[in-house]
């Protein structure tokens, strides 16, 4: 089945720097890798997601890129800003595929704005 | 955040108990999941269900049952065989299997006494 590792599972900024999350995955099968932010104690929500026909996707001030000859994908917050300090999951899936379109999720990160 | 809930937000059991967690949408969807997160191991997949009265096991089935009987409604139940229950357990529901986003809902905190 799929493995996705997450790094770094702690990672923490100033405000205005920048962050980068990174996730490796096994299956060449999986194509589709959506990200989820986490804010204590609430539900994960989708941030972006990125399908394996494109390389780079962005909306303001987050971004992701794929490198499917590498099998792995990177989530670029730019501008971090305090509202940004969550717990941010990576997924993958083989969307329509033979595992149904299940997620596997990282490991996750926690990311800290400092102000 | 609307259209999926789960009940209760925290539900406490005695060992040997079995309990039932309530997972509803509203949002017409086909696809629903059930996860189990644990702090620093991410959200791992305990059973999910395309269609009404079909589900699949996931990563983690062991000590866990389901049902989707309704559309709506996908029901988790937590057995006594499950040895370390203790956890935060989270409901998603999707469009299509794989295809669209998953949408979560609030959660319920499980703590065995």
């Amino acid at each position: 089945g799929e493995n996705v590792e997450q790094h770094p599972s702690t990672l923490s900024v100033q405000e205005g720097d920048s962050a980068v999350i990174k996730c490796t995955y096994s299956d060449s099968a999986s194509n589709y890798f959506p990200w989820y932010k986490q804010e204590l104690g609430k539900r994960p929500q989708l941030i972006i997601d990125i399908r394996s026909n494109v390389g780079e996707k962005k909306d303001q001030r987050i971004a992701v890129t794929l490198n499917k000859t590498a099998k792995h994908f990177s989530l670029h917050i730019t501008e971090t800003q305090p509202e940004d300090s969550a717990v941010y999951f990576c997924a993958a899936s083989d969307a329509g595929g033979t595992s149904y379109g299940k997620l596997t999720f990282g490991q996750g990160t926690i990311l800290t704005v400092h102000p | 955040d609307g259209g999926i809930t789960q009940s209760p937000k925290y539900l406490f059991r005695k060992e040997g108990q079995n309990v039932t967690l309530s997972c509803e949408q509203n949002l017409n969807h086909d696809a629903m999941y059930w996860y189990r997160q644990d702090p620093g191991q991410g959200l791992r997949l305990i059973y999910y269900s395309q269609i009404v009265n079909d589900f699949q096991k996931g990563d983690i089935a062991e000590g866990y049952s389901v049902s989707r009987e309704k559309k709506e409604s996908f029901p988790l139940t937590v057995t006594s065989a499950q040895k370390n229950p203790t956890a935060f357990y989270l409901c998603a529901s999707s469009m299509l299997a794989g295809e669209v986003e998953q949408f979560f809902g609030p959660g319920t905190r499980l703590t065995v006494l």
